[in-house]
């Protein structure tokens, strides 16, 4: 399968304790984006990578959150002290930023998260 | 600002017949590209097809079609001969015409069943 990829795909966590998802963008796109989806909503932006760099961040990113993409590969998304509130979707997505294969962005099946 | 809206929360159809899903958006900016995503229950987002304000023909992508009235600020979907794994929730997003990445914002989605 050389998709997007996303772990774990489901995860029940405590209120308080810190959870990580994991995403493997296809391999040759060099940008990567999170975003989050809750119930009944489309997805919302929340980070983008450029290789290793990250260069935007939405306001929804609270300090909790934090994003990673060391080597331009992967990327791990963090949130500390969860709240119910966190609970949603979190999908990763990937593109390519040479031609047409630029205007195409694609998705991973997404990492559902309930906080209790 | 920019915003998608997605007036029909849910439609139906039968097999075999054609439907048409509505977008419309709002954006200043005259360069912007249009996207439909399918979201099946397993989660991940599928896209679909792709308009970009300067085409000069509508996109077309096997069974869909976007039909792209900018004037009007529409690009509703239109999906022919459906089929019952047609029955997903259907997303509308527009790309954030600056900086050239695809940040993309989403409408609130329509959910599309289609009946034997």
């Amino acid at each position: 399968d050389t998709g997007v990829s996303q772990d774990p795909r489901h995860k029940i966590t405590k209120r308080g304790q810190n959870v990580t998802f994991r995403c493997d963008p296809i391999s040759e796109h060099n940008r990567l984006y999170w975003y989050r989806q809750t119930l009944g909503q489309g997805p919302e932006f929340l980070t983008y990578f450029q290789n290793e760099a990250q260069l935007e961040k939405s306001r929804l990113l609270s300090d909790r959150f934090s994003a990673e993409r060391p080597k331009g590969s992967f990327s791990t998304l963090e949130i500390q002290r969860t709240e119910q509130g966190d609970s949603a979707m979190y999908l990763c997505a990937s593109s390519s930023d040479t031609g047409d294969s630029g205007n195409t962005i694609y998705f991973g099946e997404g990492s559902w998260l309930t906080v209790v | 600002a920019q915003k998608i809206t997605q007036t029909q929360p849910g439609m139906f159809v039968q097999e075999k017949e054609a439907v048409t899903l509505d977008c419309t958006y709002d954006t200043s900016d005259p360069s912007y590209g249009l996207f439909w995503y399918k979201q099946p229950s397993s989660g991940e987002m599928i896209f679909l097809i792709y308009q970009g304000s300067y085409d000069q023909q509508n996109a077309t992508e096997g069974r869909y079609s976007l039909n792209f009235q900018k004037a009007r600020k529409s690009a509703n979907l239109v999906i022919s001969a459906s089929q019952l794994g047609d029955s997903a929730m259907y997303f509308c997003a527009m790309r954030r015409p600056s900086g050239g990445y695809n940040k993309l914002i989403f409408g609130a989605g329509t959910r599309l069943a289609v009946h034997p």
